[in-house]
């Protein structure tokens, strides 16, 4: 089946600093991606729509040079953080579609926990 | 527009008693419809999708909703709950951009 995977799982790092989380697509091809931000016993909020070769689209109320996103291949996006401060702790999730399954078909990468100090 | 709705944060039941977890929507239009689950320190896993087939979609583990357009309603069922099933559940609408509910933790109790 279709597996996507995120690196780091977790990470912690100091107020001021940029953080990259990798978002790949194991065995399929992701024409795009999306990244998803979940507070801690909350519900997943769509951050913005990545396409290959594309810039992302942003969702209302998220800074897209805060949260920068990258989607140079079909098999891989990237999310940084830039100056990131405590405020940025959270679980961060990416899902991928492929070109070949339905538009509502996506698959969701295991998260990556970000702790800023 | 799309938005979701799960009218319960938490649902408690005792071991082989009946589920219910609640979900309302609303769409500009016919979207589809999900269910997730996510087990604590666990990624999300999808339970069943409604995509304008049969009106009651049938999911793993046992898991079953039925889709209701009048009361735009996408409640997910189980006759008889299992410890293992202790998580949080997500109804989830949307098409090519998902939109999640704010979830639902379901206890279960021995």
């Amino acid at each position: 089946g279709a597996v996507v995977s995120q690196h780091p799982s977790w990470v912690i790092c100091k107020s001021g600093t940029s953080v990259k989380i990798e978002c790949r697509s194991l065995d399929f091809q992701a024409t795009t991606m999306f990244w998803y931000r979940q507070f801690p016993k909350q519900s997943l909020m769509l951050m913005a729509t990545s396409n290959e070769g594309s810039k992302a689209t942003y969702e209302q109320g998220v800074e897209k040079d805060k949260f920068l996103i990258n989607h140079a291949s079909l098999t891989l996006s990237t999310l940084t953080v830039t100056s990131a401060h405590p405020e940025d702790s959270s679980f961060y999730i990416c899902s991928a579609r492929d070109g070949t399954s339905g538009a509502d078909t996506q698959y969701f990468g295991p998260g990556t926990r970000l702790t800023v100090l | 527009a799309q938005s979701v709705t799960q009218l319960d944060s938490h649902v408690s039941v005792s071991e082989g008693t009946p589920v219910l977890l609640r979900c309302n929507y609303s769409s500009s239009y016919s979207p589809s419809l999900f269910w997730y689950v996510q087990h604590p320190n666990k990624g999300l896993q999808l339970l069943l999708k409604y995509t304008s087939a049969a009106t009651l979609v049938k999911g793993i583990n046992g898991f079953e909703a039925e889709f209701k357009k009048s009361e735009t309603s996408f409640h997910l069922t189980k006759p008889s709950a299992h410890m293992s099933d202790a998580a949080e559940y997500f109804c989830v609408v949307g098409l090519y951009k998902f939109y999640f509910g704010s979830g639902t933790k379901l206890n279960v109790k021995p």
